[in-house]
């Protein structure tokens, strides 16, 4: 079955930086448009970024574009996302998903990034 | 960026009885070349990552009970949850694929009254 397991999250100063992964198992990843969103303490659910099923398209949200990096290993089945520069908004809980057609189907259970002195 | 809001913020529904949350984009997220409207519809529980529920405005995924609905087109968007049930307590959120950002409405809380 489709598994989707985020790893990498933890506390981080303001500045820093911080790679979350994503492993992907149970579908044939290099097939697949991927996708992150974060949710804050309390808060709403943000569109972070998504990659296309190739890697040659990458989208952003305003909120982290130029500071985000995300990409992806096919050999390895799996989804990176390395955040620069975090801020104290970075502060949430992240998810990455299998894309189905634009919506994500499949998700993690998530991680928790922590941007505080 | 498109927009999304939502209506109500929350509502308490009767067991049984019908649950209607509204969903309307800045903009019109109807995709000309193949006439679908790139609207998704999500279920969350405390704790848990979000459950697709609808893509395409009106297509309900996979093992979805046929109690959720979704309708509209355009720029409004409704999810219809037919007769209510203990499990359905959750917040719900609409979400636009139309452009980036993919941007989420802020949710909408349901509970039993």
């Amino acid at each position: 079955q489709v598994q989707l397991v985020e790893s990498g999250g933890g506390v981080v100063q303001p500045g820093r930086s911080l790679r979350l992964s994503c492993a992907a198992s149970g579908f044939t990843f290099s097939s697949y448009a991927m996708h992150w969103v974060r949710q804050a303490p309390g808060k709403g659910l943000e569109w972070v970024a998504v990659i296309s099923y190739d890697g040659s398209n990458k989208y952003y949200a305003d909120s982290v574009k130029g500071r985000f990096i995300l990409s992806r290993d096919d050999s390895k089945n799996t989804l990176s996302l390395q955040m620069n520069s975090l801020r104290s908004e970075d502060t949430a809980v992240y998810y990455c998903g299998r894309d189905l057609s634009g919506a994500g189907n499949y998700w993690g259970q998530g991680t928790l990034v922590t941007v505080s002195s | 960026d498109i927009v999304m809001t939502q209506s109500p913020d929350s509502l308490a529904v009767s067991l049984g009885e019908r649950a209607t949350i509204n969903c309307k984009s800045s903009q019109s997220i109807l995709y000309s070349s193949n006439n679908k409207n790139d609207l998704a519809w999500y279920q969350q529980k405390p704790g848990q990552p979000p459950k697709l529920l609808i893509y395409w405005a009106s297509t309900r995924e996979s093992g979805v009970p046929d109690r959720f609905s979704g309708s509209g087109s355009g720029t409004d968007f409704t999810l219809t949850i037919s007769s209510l049930q203990a499990e359905d307590v959750a917040v719900y959120y609409c979400q636009q694929y139309y452009n980036d950002p993919f941007t989420f409405g802020p949710g909408t809380k349901v509970d039993i009254k």
